[in-house]
């Protein structure tokens, strides 16, 4: 069975901080995986999507890598802003579902 | 704007009432999904939908049961609401398997007193 975590569960720092979310994954055979962010009481915005494929993709600030042999994702935000404060998940697609991490809270303080 | 919808956003009921959520996507996603959502338990999948009339269950299906007659709606039934089933449910869709992006809306608040 896919387990997922996301360390660390919460996260606060000063603004400007360049930043590094870890999502570990225990199955290996996945077809993708997501970052989304969820604002409180909203849904969840797709972030990026990394094939299995894929070793990395980028948006803006936003990096995210993907090592499916040791079960690992990496989302690396940089220079960090207030309106970056959000909850962060991660999600892997190993059939037709996708399972989710319980989520890294960030908060960055002007 | 991920073009999906759910009613009612906040709903209060009681313990033993039936209670029917509404999921409406306008992009003509094949896949739809239900989720709750509770603290400590992250996102758990409920049920989900690979086209018109099939589906197939969740790690959480117990309670709950869903129906799709057409691509663009997806409805999750509580038969006998209980306080369990107190959480914040989430609609998603998406294209395809393996390769699509996941959208979500805006979530429904359910409280079972």
């Amino acid at each position: 069975k896919q387990e997922v975590t996301q360390i660390p569960a919460a996260l606060s720092v000063p603004e400007g901080e360049n930043l590094v979310l870890n999502c570990s994954f225990t199955d290996s055979a996945i077809y993708n995986l997501q970052w989304f962010r969820q604002d409180p009481g909203k849904g969840l915005t797709s972030l990026l999507l990394i094939q299995s494929s894929q070793r990395e993709q980028t948006s803006g600030r936003l990096n995210a890598s993907l090592d499916k042999s040791s079960g690992r994702s990496t989302l690396y935000i940089a220079a960090s802003q207030p309106g970056d404060s959000a909850t962060y998940l991660c999600a892997v697609d190993n059939t037709d579902k996708l399972i989710f991490g319980t989520g890294t809270r960030l908060q960055v303080f002007p | 704007d991920a073009g999906i919808t759910q009613s009612p956003r906040h709903k209060v009921t009681e313990t033993g009432t039936p209670v029917t959520l509404r999921c409406h996507q306008t992009e003509n996603h094949r896949y739809m999904y239900w989720y709750r959502q509770d603290p400590g338990h992250g996102l758990r999948l409920i049920h989900y939908s690979y086209g018109v009339k099939d589906t197939d269950k969740g790690e959480v299906s117990d309670g709950y049961s869903v129906s799709r007659s057409k691509t663009e709606d997806f409805l999750l039934t509580l038969e006998s609401a209980t306080s369990s089933q107190t959480s914040v449910y989430f609609c998603a869709a998406r294209k395809g398997q393996g390769t699509g992006e996941l959208f979500f809306g805006e979530g429904s608040r359910l409280t079972v007193l």
